[in-house]
């Protein structure tokens, strides 16, 4: 079975910082892979996804992700964050080919920019 | 688009009681939705996926006799809580997916907050 890490728990800026958010994932074989954002009081809401193709990905709000298949990685990346981005992120992933695999998510990283 | 309601937001129940939680997709019809528990802090942990028409599957360790999920029509799922105790208090999200390839986007609910006394 997959599984996916997240390392930051808790991460602080300050407006205008570069972010970068750490996820790994454990599977041998094609995966799907997710961010997902949750602003306080909201709900989950997709940030951006990776299927195939060029492994930088662009999402909504200026972030975006880099699939590095040989790290098993799919960092989340924004060159200067707002204190809207304060929010809880989430990094899931699915195996790509087999039917009846679930979405695994990490356990989020909480992100907080100081004013 | 991809809009999905979840419907009560909050509810409050007495130990023993049944609740009964809506999700529903707005604007497309989902073949596919799931269920979510999520624990303060803590990730999402699936815990049943439900095709339209079809029983629900479980994920190991989810009581389906406890959790009764109901996928009658593209746009609408239920899961009822039966015989609520207070350690099923938790936040309850649907997601839905347009498809029935499980590896397909999810779009979620805004939870359900169940608090049981």
């Amino acid at each position: 079975a997959q599984s996916v890490s997240q390392h930051n728990h808790h991460v602080i800026l300050s407006e205008a910082a570069s972010l970068e958010l750490g996820c790994n994932y454990s599977y041998g074989g094609t995966v799907n892979l997710f961010w997902y954002v949750q602003y306080p009081g909201q709900h989950l809401q997709l940030l951006l996804k990776y299927f195939s193709g060029d492994p930088l990905v662009k999402g909504i709000k200026g972030f975006e992700a880099e699939f590095i298949k040989s790290k098993f990685s799919f960092n989340l990346r924004k060159p200067s964050v707002q204190w809207s981005d304060t929010a809880e992120y989430f990094c899931a992933v699915i195996p790509a080919n087999f039917g009846n695999e679930k979405l695994t998510f990490g356990t989020g990283t909480r992100l907080t920019i100081i004013p | 688009g991809a809009v999905v309601s979840q419907h009560p937001s909050w509810v409050i129940c007495k130990s023993g009681t049944s609740v009964k939680i809506e999700c529903r997709s707005l604007d497309f019809q989902a073949t596919t939705m799931f269920w979510y528990r999520q624990f303060p802090k803590q990730s999402l942990m699936l815990m049943a996926t439900s095709n339209e028409g079809s029983k629900a599957t479980y994920e190991q360790g989810v009581e389906k006799d406890k959790f009764l999920i109901n996928h009658a029509s593209l746009t609408l799922s239920t899961l009822t809580v039966t015989s609520a105790h207070p350690e099923d208090s938790s936040f309850y999200i649907c997601s839905a997916s347009a498809t029935s390839g499980f590896t397909d986007t999810q779009y979620f609910g805004p939870g359900t907050r169940l608090t049981v006394l």
